[in-house]
């Protein structure tokens, strides 16, 4: 079956940076984009951008295309997410997601997803 | 604040039917289909709808979904208890060339 497992948990001081890695399996990595979203304690679901892994094309959200960058490893079918310059208000649970799209008006689904990685910022 | 509002929280009883809201914009739900996800407690969120209405494989019909103009709804009929979770709209913004969350809505089965 579709299945998409992440890496542990992290803890960071703040400044400093984390990679996450999501491993897909049971379909074809280079099919489907992956994409990445996140929750903080409280909040709703933020999306932060996915990849194409076949050409590496990236789309990020506006605010952290600056301190975000999205990779894949072709050859381990696995998506990489790294946070730089981490603060505090990052400290979330970073969910990968197999990222459907199709032609027209619509917009990409997220099916299925990782289990989600638990990032903590602190001093 | 999100740009899809979702109220906060929702509330029936078991058999109950309840609907879930999620109000957007021109940019966004007014132009490009809507998907709706389910997260219960302590999981990952799953997919629930897509493209507006359609039910992905092993979802049960007690679940539908409609979109007209710049809104849409999630139905859940024949509620159960193990609905309890939170539920979030999501579709394309091209204002703002990113993907949008509502901001959930919480279910409650009394």
């Amino acid at each position: 079956q579709v299945q998409l497992v992440q890496s542990g948990t992290e803890v960071k001081t703040p400044g400093a940076s984390v990679k996450v890695s999501c491993k897909a399996s049971g379909y074809s990595f280079g099919m489907y984009g992956i994409g990445w979203v996140r929750q903080a304690p409280g909040q709703g679901l933020e999306w932060l951008g996915w990849i194409a892994p076949y050409n590496g094309n990236t789309n990020y959200t506006q605010h952290l295309q600056d301190r975000v960058t999205m990779t894949t490893d072709t050859s381990t079918s696995t998506a990489y997410m790294e946070l730089r310059s981490l603060k505090s208000d990052d400290t979330a649970v970073y969910f990968c997601a197999r990222r459907i799209a199709s032609t027209g008006p619509t917009s990409p689904w997220f099916d299925p997803w990782g289990q989600g990685t638990l990032l903590i910022v602190s001093s | 604040q999100s740009v899809l509002t979702q109220p906060p929280s929702a509330s029936g009883t078991p058999g109950q039917r309840v609907t879930i809201s999620c109000s957007g914009a021109s940019t966004n739900i007014g132009t490009n289909t809507v998907n709706w996800y389910r997260r219960l407690p302590g999981a990952a969120p799953k997919l629930l709808i897509y493209r507006d209405d359609r039910r992905p494989s092993g979802v049960p019909d007690r679940f539908s979904a409609s979109k007209s103009g710049t809104s849409a709804s999630l139905a859940i009929s024949g509620l159960q208890s193990e609905d309890e979770a939170d539920y979030y709209c999501a579709t394309w913004d091209g204002g703002l060339s990113g993907l949008l969350f509502g901001g959930g809505t919480r279910l409650t089965v009394l």
